[in-house]
């Protein structure tokens, strides 16, 4: 049964830090994982898809790796923003069928 | 981009009255659509996932006599809670994928309280 963690649940930062998130899955037989970004009170918004095949993905100031082998992703943020404070998921795709499991999420605070 | 409407954002309604929440897939024909449920400050929790055409696989523990779910057409699903009571209140997601190599899209949620 795929089980995905992220750590830290929190985080606090000051402006302009770069930061790292993490996700680990226990199930290595993934389609893709994707990251999210949740505002309170809001939908998911997609930051970031990486295909099994792939090692990393970048899209502005986030890059996302991932390493099937060893089960982990990490999300990192670079020169962090006010803005870029919200709640960030990890969702692992198992090959097995159309089921995703969620993360529980890192709440990130980042400090003007 | 693929893009997933759903609405309403926020319902209140009286307690043993049903409420309907739609999710729509704009721009995309979605094979599969997905119903969450999100208690405050936790992920989401997967209620069901919705085929065209085909009756809802609901997850272990979620009602379905409670949570109606259609999938009538390739952009549309809706849930129905019914007979609502206020410990059915809370943040409803959908999320539609057209293909797994896409990933998925998610509507802006509905936050539902029951009073």
């Amino acid at each position: 049964k795929q089980e995905v963690t992220q750590i830290p649940a929190a985080l606090s930062v000051p402006e302009g830090e770069n930061l790292v998130l993490n996700c680990s899955f226990t199930d290595s037989a993934i389609y893709n994982l994707q990251w999210f970004r949740q505002d309170p009170g809001k939908g998911l918004t997609s930051l970031l898809l990486i295909q099994s095949s792939q090692r990393e993905q970048t899209s502005g100031r986030l890059n996302a790796s991932l390493d099937k082998s060893s089960g982990r992703s990490t999300l990192y943020i670079a020169a962090s923003q006010p803005g870029d404070s919200a709640t960030y998921l990890c969702a692992a795709f198992n090959t097995g069928g159309f089921k995703t499991i969620f993360g529980a999420g890192t709440r990130l605070f980042v400090k003007a | 981009g693929a893009v997933v409407s759903q609405h309403p954002s926020r319902v209140i309604c009286k307690s043993g009255t049903s409420v309907k929440i739609e999710c729509r897939s704009l721009d995309f024909q979605a094979t599969t659509m997905f119903w969450y449920r999100q208690f405050p400050k936790q992920s989401l929790m997967l209620m069901a996932t919705s085929n065209e055409g085909s009756k809802a696989t609901y997850e272990q523990g979620v009602e379905k006599d409670k949570f109606l779910i259609n999938h009538a057409s390739l952009t549309l699903s809706t849930l129905t809670v019914t007979s609502a009571h206020p410990e059915d209140s809370s943040f409803y997601i959908c999320s539609a994928i057209r293909d797994r190599e896409f990933g998925y899209t998610f509507g802006s949620g509905t936050r539902l309280t029951v009073v």
